[in-house]
């Protein structure tokens, strides 16, 4: 059975940094792209930021290019997400999400990790 | 990016009825469309992809059609449990994927 477990969240000031992770297992990791997507309160979903599988290729929205960086230890089965300069609008909860490899759709997701900038 | 723009955002239904929820793409992204459904306080979960698959698990009253710009997501007969949050996304673009705003879909 596929399981994503985000965790790293909390509150955290403007300015400030977290590192979210996400702990996968139920299959083999390295072989699958991962992305991290969030949803602001009340509001819809936004694609974050993905990584291909071996770690050769990494890309970002426009609004966290430059503050966020995604991550990955196949060693470990782990997926991560730096996050630097945060910003009250970075409030949102994220999820990490499992990529299909044809296709590229997002067929398992975690339950999501609250992050809230705030002072 | 790839703008994707649903309708209707909100919609009241009841038990039983027939509901078709359309995204439109920007561009065409070929048959690169897929659908979620989100429930208060969880994660979305993959309900079609390639406009049309149907996910392992999900009920077949559920039903995706569509290519290049225009795209369904068609509830055959409503059931309780069905009323939530639907997300179209397209992955023909991967830098970003982009989302719908969502239609919610309540109980009439």
């Amino acid at each position: 059975e596929v399981q994503l477990l985000e965790s790293g969240g909390g509150l955290v000031q403007p300015g400030g940094s977290l590192r979210l992770s996400c702990a996968a297992s139920g299959f083999t990791f390295s072989s699958y792209a991962m992305s991290w997507v969030r949803q602001s309160p009340g509001k819809g979903l936004e694609w974050v930021s993905g990584i291909s599988g071996s770690d050769n290729s990494r890309s970002y929205a426009e609004s966290v290019k430059g503050r966020f960086t995604i991550s990955r230890d196949n060693s470990k089965n782990t997926l991560y997400l730096q996050m630097n300069s945060l910003r009250a609008e970075d409030t949102a909860v994220y999820y990490c999400a499992k990529e299909d490899s044809n296709w590229y759709y997002f067929d398992y997701w975690g339950q999501g990790t609250l992050v809230t900038v705030s002072s | 990016d790839i703008q994707m723009t649903q309708s209707p955002s909100s919609l009241s239904a009841s038990v039983g009825d027939r509901v078709t929820i359309t995204c439109r793409a920007s561009q065409s992204i070929s048959s690169y469309l897929n659908w979620y459904q989100q429930k208060p306080g969880k994660a979305p979960k993959l309900l079609m992809y390639v406009a049309s698959s149907l996910q392992s698990g999900v009920p077949s009253r559920f039903s995706g059609s569509g290519s290049g710009t225009d795209f369904t997501l068609t509830i055959s007969s409503l059931q309780p449990e069905d009323f939530a949050t639907y997300y179209c996304q397209q992955s023909y673009s991967t830098i970003p994927y982009t989302f719908g705003q969502g239609t919610k879909l309540e109980i009439k």
